[in-house]
């Protein structure tokens, strides 16, 4: 059973239009979010992060939103650039772990 | 400050063998995960540890086992692999607070035949 589905394998965004990718789980119990990017050949890297305690949290172009009725969660990119294009994850912590979503390729075109 | 650094990149092993994947944990960071990540899906946790002692473990087999070193380096090994085992394995640490975020290695990319 996946607690964190990424629904959407797949994203293609105009590079300056607004990129969203979405994030559902089924754990009441995760208090904890964070969105990791991925280039090929490389480990995930952090992007950013939210408590359940919070709906929104900024940091430049990224913005992470946060829906606990629906246990819900996206993520924005404004604008798009040609550097974002990568496989996001999501995840959530539950005690000592992350779980992982399968993750969205995002792909800006030019 | 140094980053999250595994050792080997790539690995080639037949049916049955053992292998040994390093990870040696950024500085000052005292707690490392270890992942398997599958072609197609996200990583799946394998265990932690803390302070050279598991602190939890996912949902894998006892033929995966692993090491923490003083220095916070750790090994994860993998005792009569099989077919499935190819993946790309992933290193993380962090430190110990709850809203710390991970910082990965590039990883191991191990391939069974």
């Amino acid at each position: 059973d996946q607690q964190v589905k990424q629904n959407s394998p797949s994203l293609s965004v105009q590079e300056g239009r607004i990129s969203i990718l979405n994030c559902d789980y089924t754990n009441s119990m995760f208090d904890y979010f964070l969105w990791y990017k991925k280039y090929p050949a490389e480990g995930p890297t952090f992007l950013i992060s939210i408590s359940s305690i919070k709906d929104k949290n900024e940091d430049g172009r990224f913005t992470v939103f946060l829906n606990k009725s629906a246990k819900h969660l996206s993520l924005h990119i404004v604008p798009s650039q040609p550097g974002d294009s990568a496989v996001y994850f999501c995840a959530a912590r539950s005690n000592y772990q992350l779980i992982w979503g399968a993750g969205t390729k995002l792909i800006i075109k030019p | 400050e140094t980053g999250v650094t595994q050792s080997p990149t790539h690995l080639i092993k037949t049916r049955g063998q053992q292998v040994t994947l390093r990870c040696s944990s950024q500085s000052g960071h005292n707690t490392v995960s270890w992942y398997q990540q599958a072609l197609g899906q996200g990583p799946q946790f394998i265990f932690q540890y803390y302070r050279e002692e598991e602190n939890g473990r996912g949902n894998f087999p006892p033929r995966f086992s692993g090491l923490q070193f003083p220095n916070y380096s750790s090994e994860l090994n993998v005792n009569a692999l099989e077919l499935d085992d190819s993946a790309l394995y992933l290193c993380a640490s962090s430190l110990p607070s709850e809203n710390t975020e991970a910082f990965f290695g590039q990883g191991t990319r191990l391939t069974v035949v």
